[in-house]
C-alpha cells in the first residue's frame, strides 16, 4: 500500500486566484493521478501526472486551468488557476500500486 | 462510452439489516473493478475483482463480480451506524489505472 499526504486539506479562495495543492507519496510511484468530485458528484478523473513529461489532460481539462507538475517519483502539484465558484470541489490526488488505487485524504476547495 | 452505474442512490435502513449494493459497467477490455467507502473526503479501499463467482470477503462486507452479465454486488449484513457513507465502485476500463466512478450509493444507518 502506499501513504499519500495531501495539503492543504482545505482552504477558502477568492475568485480569479490560483491555488496549488501538494501531494506527497511516501515511495517511489510510476502513475499519480488527480481526480476531482464536484458536490453531491462522484470523482473524475482530470489527469495523469507523468513524471518527466507534460501531464496528461482527460476530455474537458486543460493545462492552462489546471497545471500539473511531476518533478520526481514521489511528488506532484496540481494548481486549481484563475478560479472561479464552479471550480468548488474537493480534489484528490491518486497513485495506482498492484492494480489498486490509493487516496490522498483530498483538499476541500471552495470558491467566494 | 464507457461508463458505470450503481444502484441505489441511496438507502436508509437500520442497524442490524443486510443490504446490498449494486454496481452495473459497460467499459471496453475490462481489468478490475474496485469498491470504495467514503465518509468524508478520502475513500478508502474495500475489495478489488478481477475474476468472476469468486467472493471477496471482510468481515461483515462482501462482494462479488459476475463478468458476463457485467455486474458487482457489494453485501453488508448486520449493519452498523459506522457502516454510514457513500460506496464507490470503479472499473478499470482499459487497464491504464485511469478509473471510471460511478455516482456512489449514499448508505445511511439508523441507530
Amino acid at each position: 500500500s502506499a501513504v499519500i499526504s495531501q495539503k492543504p486539506s482545505r482552504d477558502i479562495c477568492q475568485r480569479g486566484t490560483s491555488l496549488t495543492i501538494q501531494c506527497q507519496v511516501d515511495s517511489q510511484v510510476t502513475m499519480m493521478f488527480w481526480y476531482r468530485q464536484q458536490p453531491g458528484q462522484s470523482l473524475t478523473l482530470i489527469a495523469t501526472a507523468n513524471q518527466g513529461s507534460e501531464a496528461t489532460y482527460e476530455s474537458g481539462f486543460v493545462i492552462d486551468k489546471f497545471p500539473i507538475s511531476r518533478p520526481n517519483l514521489t511528488f506532484s502539484t496540481l494548481t486549481v488557476s484563475n478560479m472561479s465558484p464552479e471550480d468548488s470541489s474537493i480534489y484528490l490526488c491518486s497513485v495506482a500500486m498492484d492494480t489498486e488505487a490509493f487516496f490522498g485524504q483530498g483538499t476541500r476547495l471552495t470558491v467566494v | 462510452e464507457d461508463k458505470v452505474v450503481q444502484s441505489p442512490l441511496s438507502l436508509v435502513v437500520h442497524e442490524g439489516d443486510t443490504v446490498t449494493l449494486n454496481c452495473s459497467y459497460e467499459v471496453t477490455n475490462f481489468r478490475s473493478l474496485l469498491w470504495y467507502k467514503q465518509e468524508k473526503k478520502a475513500p478508502t479501499f474495500l475489495f478489488m475483482l478481477t475474476s468472476s463467482g469468486i467472493e471477496k470477503k471482510s468481515g461483515r462486507l462482501s462482494s462479488i463480480l459476475d463478468k458476463k452479465e457485467l455486474f458487482s454486488i457489494l453485501n453488508i449484513t448486520a449493519t452498523q451506524t459506522g457502516d454510514s457513507a457513500v460506496y464507490l465502485c470503479a472499473v478499470d476500463p482499459r487497464g491504464t489505472y485511469k478509473y471510471i466512478f460511478g455516482t456512489g450509493t449514499r448508505l445511511k444507518v439508523l441507530a
